[in-house]
């Protein structure tokens, strides 16, 4: 089936450590995005990518990192500049050469946490 | 700025009680209106999107509507799977399709067989 796989579930990060969040997609979207979640907070968008080999600061991109080499993969890095990670953080892709908008599908999130 | 605000922020219901949950929105231009569902610990389902004022959309229990400041969703005759988060989202003109989503904090429904 189509869809976006999140990986890992869970993660744990130490002090001073950078750590690597996996977003794959199957459904042919050229767009992705990845956001956070805080509790009893909405969405809040850190980077997204229109096309392979460009990608766009957000909202809260600052300690965060981003890639897409390929299109069906935009992994997001949590670097140790960011000094509060412990968030629910969620990949999304839509089809972006349409003339009408289209929703974004998102997968199952990853949870960080700070050891 | 683009500005989303969703009220309640929790509502309880009956089995069987329905209600409303409201999403107001301040954009410079509206291209689109996205609803979600969440559940605890997974990512939004996309239910429905909205493009102009009077536009309606069904789904089962669900009915959004939505006008030039606000959208609502309707639950008729809820039943206890319906209990979920849900979001309200907005994309203004200006921005390209595909690109980024200006999302509400949410209303938690619970409903109780």
């Amino acid at each position: 089936d189509g869809g976006i796989t999140q990986s890992p579930k869970y993660l744990f990060r130490k002090e001073g450590q950078n750590v690597t969040l996996s977003c794959e997609q199957n459904l042919n979207h050229d767009a992705m995005y990845w956001y956070r979640q805080d509790p009893g907070q909405g969405l809040r968008l850190i980077y997204y990518s229109q096309i392979v080999n460009d990608f766009q600061k957000g909202d809260i991109a600052e300690g965060y990192s981003v890639s897409r080499e390929k299109k069906e993969s935009f992994p997001l890095t949590v670097t140790s500049a960011q000094k509060n990670p412990t968030a629910f953080y969620l990949c999304a892709s839509s089809n972006y050469r349409v003339p009408r908008n289209q929703p974004q599908h998102f997968g199952d999130g990853t949870r960080l946490s700070i050891l | 700025e683009d500005q989303v605000t969703q009220s309640p922020e929790a509502l309880r219901l009956q089995e069987g009680e329905s209600s409303s949950l409201n999403c107001s929105y301040t954009v410079s231009g509206l291209r689109g209106l996205f609803w979600y569902r969440q559940d605890p610990g997974k990512g939004p389902e996309f239910l429905f999107t909205l493009y102009s004022a009077g536009e309606e959309k069904e789904k089962e229990r669900l009915k959004a509507t939505l006008t030039k400041k606000e959208s609502f969703l309707h639950i008729t005759a809820p039943k206890p799977e319906d209990s979920a988060t849900y979001l309200c989202a907005v994309q203004a003109h200006g921005e390209t399709s595909g690109s980024r989503l200006t999302f509400g904090e949410g209303t938690q429904l619970t409903v109780n067989p």
